[in-house]
């Protein structure tokens, strides 16, 4: 009954410093997702997959990259983290054209 | 730039009353869907409507779609503080083919008891 799980929930990074955010689920869904959410702003599309092995460029990708090694997991890497990356970024997954099941979010701050 | 644009942007309203929020989109949509974000937490989908059908319920929410204003509508009907949340509409535009949705900026609902 997990569904989307992200870990960490919170993390503080100094600029430059590089991190891996991950993302499983248990739903066999074959699509995942990568937002994040700043205030005002809504969710933007970082990255998405349309199944293992497969990676896409979404909405903001620059400065980010991800992997789908495995079905059920996806990872977010910062290589280089900037304080313009500081915000709350959601995974999600779908089997689409359905409804995202969304993860808890992961807050992140770079100073 | 965002595919979905929520009207208004905020809304604060009595228990028992009921809530109605729109949406606004720029192209062609195989569905329109409306998620619920609780503050500090993820979004939880509540109802998805396809481009061929024009109203669709599921408990008290009520989501009407016109493809040719390209604009949707969620109605909540006899409010509770429970509901107070942000709503988004998010569109899976046909240009995507099904692969991503666009979300809005939301529109914050306040319940007051």
């Amino acid at each position: 009954n997990a569904g989307v799980t992200q870990t960490p929930k919170f993390r503080v990074l100094k600029t430059g410093q590089s991190m891996t955010l991950l993302c499983a689920q248990d739903m066999n869904h074959e699509y995942m997702y990568w937002y994040r959410q700043d205030p005002g702003m809504g969710l933007r599309l970082i990255h998405y997959s349309v199944g293992e092995g497969t990676t896409a460029k979404g909405e903001v990708p620059d400065g980010y990259n991800v992997s789908r090694l495995k079905k059920q997991n996806f990872l977010l890497g910062l290589e280089s983290a900037a304080p313009s990356q500081t915000s709350v970024y959601f995974c999600a997954s779908s089997d689409a054209p359905y409804g995202y099941t969304f993860g808890s979010g992961t807050r992140l701050t770079v100073v | 730039s965002q595919q979905g644009e929520e009207d208004p942007q905020a809304l604060s309203i009595q228990e028992g009353e009921n809530a109605t929020m729109n949406c606004s989109y720029k192209t062609s949509i195989n569905n329109l869907q409306w998620y619920r974000q609780n503050s500090g937490r993820g979004l939880v989908h509540l109802i998805l409507i396809r481009s061929n059908e024009r109203e669709k319920h599921s408990g008290r929410l009520r989501v009407t779609l016109d493809t040719s204003k390209k604009s949707s509508s969620l109605l909540i009907t006899a409010s509770r503080a429970a509901d107070t949340a942000s709503y988004f509409c998010a569109t899976d535009a046909k240009e995507t083919s099904g692969s991503r949705l666009t979300f809005g900026e939301g529109t914050q609902l306040t319940v007051n008891p």
